[in-house]
C-alpha cells in the first residue's frame, strides 16, 4: 500500500508566477490535509478536504491560496502570483475517517523555493 | 489562544542513553495527543499517540506520558540510537469532529556517537 504521494518534490518559481503543488492520499483515504512548514519552524494547518469538498480552510492565506479534492485525480494546492514569503516546504496528510483518533499519514512535501 | 509548544529547541544525548523530550500544550479540550518524528528533508512520521483518559503509553523504545494537571506531555526514548536523531513534534487533536492538528516549534535531537 503505498504511501502519501506528493509531486513535485521541489518547486522553483519566479515571483508572479503560479504554483501547483499536487497530493495523492494513501489508498482509501478519503480525507486530506495541506500544512506548510517555514525552517526551523512547526507544521502549520492551512485546509482540511473531502472529496468534492473544502471541511476548513481557516489556515489558508485569504488571497491568493486556494485548495481543491476533485472526485478523480490528486488534490491540489494552488498558490497565484508566488511571493519569495511563499518559500516554505508544503506537507499533505491523509486520513481514512474523521474519527478524532485516526492518525494522519504524511506525504514527503514539497518544496517551493520562490526566486 | 490555544497552542502547543515544546520547552527545548535542541537536545544533545549521548548514544546509549535515554532521551526525554517535552511538551506543554495549553487546550484542556484536548484529548489525542501524537509524537512525530521528522528527519531531514521528510515528511513528519507517526511516533506513538496517547489519549486523556491514559497517563502512560509504552512503545518500542519509547514512552509517552501525560500529565494532564499540568497539561504536559513526554516522550521517552530508551538507548537513544544515531538513528533517533532528527525533529520530534508533539501535537493535539481538537474533540471538534475533525482532525485540526496543532503543532509544536519542535525539539531537534543530536545523537552524540
Amino acid at each position: 500500500n503505498a504511501g502519501v504521494m506528493q509531486n513535485p518534490r521541489h518547486l522553483v518559481r519566479r515571483r508572479g508566477q503560479e504554483a501547483r503543488l499536487r497530493c495523492s492520499p494513501m489508498k482509501g483515504h478519503s480525507h486530506v490535509y495541506w500544512y506548510r512548514q517555514l525552517p526551523e519552524e512547526g507544521l502549520k494547518f492551512m485546509v482540511y478536504l473531502q472529496k468534492e469538498n473544502i471541511i476548513d480552510e481557516s489556515g489558508m492565506p485569504k488571497e491568493r491560496f486556494s485548495a481543491e479534492f476533485p472526485k478523480e485525480g490528486p488534490s491540489i494546492l494552488r498558490i497565484q502570483q508566488v511571493v519569495r514569503g511563499d518559500s516554505a516546504a508544503y506537507f499533505c496528510a491523509s486520513s481514512p475517517t474523521v474519527d478524532n483518533t485516526d492518525t494522519q499519514y504524511f506525504g514527503p512535501g514539497t518544496r517551493l523555493t520562490v526566486l | 489562544g490555544e497552542s502547543v509548544g515544546l520547552h527545548l529547541p535542541t537536545l544533545s544525548v549521548q548514544e546509549g542513553d535515554n532521551s526525554i523530550i517535552n511538551c506543554a500544550y495549553s487546550n484542556s479540550a484536548s484529548d489525542y495527543f501524537i509524537w512525530y518524528k521528522q528527519e531531514s528533508g521528510k515528511g513528519p512520521q507517526f511516533i506513538i499517540d496517547i489519549r486523556s483518559n491514559m497517563d502512560k503509553r509504552q512503545g518500542q523504545r519509547v514512552t509517552v506520558l501525560l500529565n494532564k494537571t499540568v497539561k504536559h506531555l513526554s516522550l521517552q526514548i530508551a538507548a537513544t540510537q544515531p538513528g533517533d536523531s532528527a525533529v520530534y513534534f508533539c501535537a493535539d487533536h481538537f474533540s471538534g469532529g475533525y482532525q485540526k492538528v496543532t503543532f509544536g516549534t519542535g525539539t531537534k535531537l543530536q545523537v552524540i556517537p
